[in-house]
């Protein structure tokens, strides 16, 4: 089934230390976006890329960095400069900049910092 | 700025209630309004599209409204499987998405 992959769903970090969360499509999306998730907030952007080898920052980027060196994949990984980190992060793609089109989200990885 | 808004915060209803959640937006170029449903620990999930005000889209209970300022997403005879959160998001020309902070729904046996 065409769907957008999250790993991992838990994840627990140490203070310091960098992690990286995957997202894997399989929709043949060319856009593909990291949103961070906290209570009470709306979803606020992180980075997106519209296309392979290309991404910008989003609103609060800031402690997060991306890399897009295939279609299907747009790994996130959180740096120890991330002063708050502990947040559920969801991957979403959508069909591209020339095209409206609506976003589909994986299942979310909860990343919490101990 | 583009902005989202949306109404109520929360809603409890009793199982068949009618009511409808809103969803207000100041968009420049609106090219699409999206409907999702959110449950607990998990994804959203895609609802509906609108694209121009007058646009109605349905789904089993559920139908989603569009003008020129604000979408309802109206809730015919819910039942406990449709609590959630229901979220609402614009699309601008950059495809650049915004969305608002949900109504979270309960509906009570």
């Amino acid at each position: 089934d065409g769907g957008i992959t999250q790993s991992p769903k838990y994840l627990f970090r140490k203070e310091g230390q960098n992690v990286t969360l995957s997202c894997e499509q399989n929709l043949n999306h060319d856009a593909m976006y990291w949103y961070r998730q906290d209570p009470g907030q709306g979803l606020r952007l992180i980075y997106y890329s519209q296309i392979v080898n290309d991404f910008q920052k989003g609103d609060i980027a800031e402690g997060y960095s991306v890399s897009r060196e295939k279609k299907e994949s747009f790994p996130l990984t959180v740096t120890s400069a991330q002063k708050n980190p502990t947040a559920f992060y969801l991957c979403a793609s959508s069909i591209g900049r020339r095209n409206t089109g609506e976003l589909f989200f994986g299942e979310g990885s909860r990343l919490t910092v101990l | 700025e583009d902005q989202v808004t949306q109404s109520p915060e929360a809603l409890r209803l009793q199982e068949g209630e009618s009511s409808s959640l809103n969803c207000s937006y100041t968009v420049s170029g609106l090219r699409g309004l999206f409907w999702y449903r959110q449950d607990p620990g998990k994804g959203p999930e895609f609802l509906f599209t609108l694209y121009s005000a007058g646009e109605e889209k349905e789904k089993e209970r559920l139908k989603a409204t569009l003008t020129k300022k604000e979408s309802f997403l109206h809730i015919t005879a819910p039942k406990p499987e449709d609590s959630a959160t229901y979220l609402c998001a614009v699309q601008d020309p950059g495809n650049q998405f915004y969305f608002g902070t949900g109504t979270s729904l309960t509906v009570i046996p």
